[in-house]
């Protein structure tokens, strides 16, 4: 079946960085862009980039630019993010989550499959 | 990049319906008709109920509708049942690879 299934849970110190993976099956990795969502506790959802698994285009919202890496490996169909500099306020559950991608010359932009989420904690 | 506005509850009994707006600006809802809804239960991923303004994926319930004027999307569950309670998101593409979420909603169902 259709599944991103995402790393374990992290525990990190403040200026560390941490690095999700979510490896996809049961569809055409190529064909799907990825998300990455993230929500902090008791917070609501904040979308933080995408990137094209096909071309590895990519965008992050202007408040990550400078500290959020986003990979994929298209032989492993494993998409990556790495947040650096963390900070206490980064302790949030990561998501990743797919796009509609193509259906004929139509694009789709909604996030229909979405991983379980890798909770990541920020302590010193 | 400033987040969508929603209310951030609002409640019915069941059978009844409820509403809830999503406000954005010309740069995100007002523009593209690409605005989506998801449904979070407490420790769940959240679930796609609305795409492209209206549309449902197959399996999301018609009670389940959204629509869209101006700047402001809407989504109504009709026939409330208890297990609609939940939290709901607005979420609207922006251009140039970009996507923005509303606060989110608390769905309490009386």
């Amino acid at each position: 079946q259709v599944q991103l299934v995402q790393s374990g849970d992290e525990l990190k110190k403040p200026g560390a960085s941490v690095k999700v993976s979510c490896k996809a099956s049961g569809y055409s990795f190529n064909n799907y862009g990825i998300n990455w969502v993230r929500q902090a506790p008791g917070q609501g959802l904040e979308w933080m980039g995408w990137i094209s698994t096909y071309n590895g285009n990519r965008n992050s919202a202007q408040k990550f630019q400078d500290r959020v890496t986003m990979t994929t490996d298209t032989f492993t169909n494993t998409a990556y993010m790495e947040l650096g500099s963390l900070r206490s306020d980064d302790t949030a559950v990561y998501y990743c989550a797919r796009d509609g991608g193509w259906s004929g010359y139509y694009y789709y932009y909604f996030m229909d499959v979405w991983g379980k989420g890798t909770t990541v904690t920020v302590s010193s | 990049q400033s987040a969508l506005t929603q209310p951030r509850s609002v409640s019915g009994s069941p059978g009844q319906s409820v509403t809830i707006s999503c406000t954005g600006t010309i740069n995100d809802v007002a523009y593209y008709n690409y605005v989506s809804w998801y449904q979070q239960h407490p420790g769940k991923a959240p679930k796609l109920m609305i795409f492209d303004v209206s549309m449902r994926p197959s399996g999301v319930p018609d009670r389940f509708s959204a629509s869209k004027s101006a700047n402001t999307a809407s989504l109504t569950i009709s026939g409330l049942q208890a297990e609609d309670e939940a939290d709901y998101y607005c979420c609207s593409y922006a251009g140039r690879d970009t996507w923005v979420f509303g606060g989110g909603t608390k769905l309490t169902v009386l």
